[in-house]
């Protein structure tokens, strides 16, 4: 089996402060690993995927990842968080099969950046 | 291009009626999968399809049908729907690493 763990429900950080969203997985043999953003009554926005090579991960709006195999995590960082980041933030993961693409997502984070 | 697309948007129910979610893709991914919503669960699989003619259970599929006659659609059926249905809707397709996502459906069963 799967899963993902988001442990910390809300995440506050202030405006230009930097911003981590922390994700632990498990699944079997090597994973596939994503990062999806929700803001308000809109559907999932892909942010980053860790498939293989380099262990950090660059994606969209400015956020990074960091894949560390021996603790089994995933943690999403943006170097200087705007308010305009303030949203639900999913973890995912699957397992690196080329015919199985069913991913499990942990709780989400949600992330509130004051002014 | 459309992508993933979903109907209904909205939709309110009473307990034990009926209702099919429609769910379409003009990628031509033969994988598709429906998932749930709910506050502090993340999203969960209802059913998943990786290619015409082929169905397969998820972690939640109970109270939930699906079908895919075609490539393009794969519609999720409620047969009785329960206030524990209540929920958003996530329909996705899929072809190597990515996965695309649709607008969602909101559920509202009273």
């Amino acid at each position: 089996a799967q899963s993902v763990a988001q442990p910390e429900d809300q995440v506050n950080v202030a405006e230009g402060n930097p911003l981590t969203v922390k994700c632990t997985y498990s699944v079997s043999g090597n994973p596939y690993l994503f990062w999806y953003v929700q803001y308000p009554n809109r559907g999932l926005q892909f942010l980053l995927k860790y498939i293989t090579g380099d262990n950090l991960v660059k994606g969209s709006y400015g956020f990074e990842a960091e894949f560390n195999k021996s603790q089994t995590s995933f943690h999403l960082k943006k170097p200087s968080a705007l308010v305009s980041d303030s949203a639900l933030y999913f973890c995912a993961v699957r397992a690196a099969r080329s015919n199985d693409y069913k991913l499990s997502f942990g709780a989400g984070t949600t992330v509130t950046v004051r002014a | 291009n459309a992508g993933v697309t979903q109907t209904p948007k909205f939709q309110v129910l009473k307990t034990g009626q009926s209702m099919t979610l429609q769910c379409a893709q003009d990628m031509n991914h033969e994988y598709m999968s429906w998932y749930r919503q709910d506050p502090g669960m993340g999203l969960r699989l209802i059913h998943y399809s990786v290619g015409a003619g082929i169905t397969d259970q998820g972690e939640v599929p109970n109270g939930y049908n699906v079908s895919r006659s075609t490539t393009e659609d794969f519609p999720l059926r409620l047969l009785s729907a329960a206030p524990s249905q209540t929920s958003v809707y996530f329909c996705a397709s899929a072809r190597g690493n990515e996965q695309f996502f649709g607008p969602g459906t909101r559920l509202t069963v009273l």
